[in-house]
């Protein structure tokens, strides 16, 4: 029979409304978190990062909220333009044995509409 | 620095066919990872090296894949022998170990085994 693929969980927003893209993570040992930008045909790409003794950090019009307490991270795009259209993942970050050794969520698809 | 180099883009291969994927990691990075992505499981590790030496293997799915680093500048992936189920992108990705942010992506091989 046919195989049948996870859809996505997707987010739809207009040019220059504010996007915000959330994720859970698993692992309460996890120190440091990732988001990263995926577009079609290319690799994730580094947008922001942050470590876990901290709960924000801001980058150009991004900024990343970590809760410690539900192990919940989110990513806010402010001003969203049809360029930040991509599937966007989050990494959580455990040290091991001196390696960072990022796992990533299954990813938002966020689309932008001019 | 032209980032992490992968070859080749594009993969189509017969079942049964040895595929062998390429990796230049970018210079001065110290870890190495192999990733494979697929909307039914996202991006999974498959395999990551420290020094040129593999750390850990345990998400390789079978004895068909098998991966080695001759040297700090290049890496293979190989499957012997493909199945159709092996189709998906696969990413390298390179870090220094001690900076967790430097973590870098390839542009993926997308490999298709018909």
């Amino acid at each position: 029979g046919e195989s049948v693929g996870l859809h996505l969980p997707t987010l739809s927003v207009q040019e220059g409304d504010n996007s915000i893209i959330n994720c859970a993570y698993s692992n309460s040992a996890s120190d440091y978190f990732i988001w990263y930008k995926q577009e079609s045909g290319k690799g994730p790409q580094f947008i922001i990062d942050i470590r876990s003794n901290m709960d924000k950090r801001q980058g150009q019009r991004v900024t990343v909220l970590l809760n410690k307490t539900v192990k919940h991270l989110s990513l806010q795009i402010a001003a969203t333009q049809p360029g930040d259209s991509a599937v966007y993942f989050c990494a959580e970050i455990l040290s091991s044995g001196g390696s960072y050794i990022p796992t990533f969520g299954r990813g938002t698809s966020l689309i932008v509409h001019p | 620095d032209a980032g992490v180099i992968q070859s080749p883009r594009h993969e189509v291969t017969e079942m049964g066919q040895e595929v062998t994927l390429r990796c230049k990691p970018i210079s001065g990075h110290n870890s190495l990872f192999w990733y494979r992505q697929t909307m039914m499981r996202g991006l999974e590790l498959l395999i990551y090296f420290n020094n040129n030496v593999p750390i850990d293997d345990s998400g390789m799915p079978e004895d068909r894949f098998s991966a080695k680093m001759p040297n700090a500048s290049f890496s293979t992936l190989k499957i012997q022998p493909s199945e159709p189920r092996d189709s998906a992108v696969y990413f390298c990705a390179s870090s220094h170990r001690d900076r967790e942010h430097g973590y870098t992506f390839g542009s993926g091989t997308r490999l298709t085994v018909v």
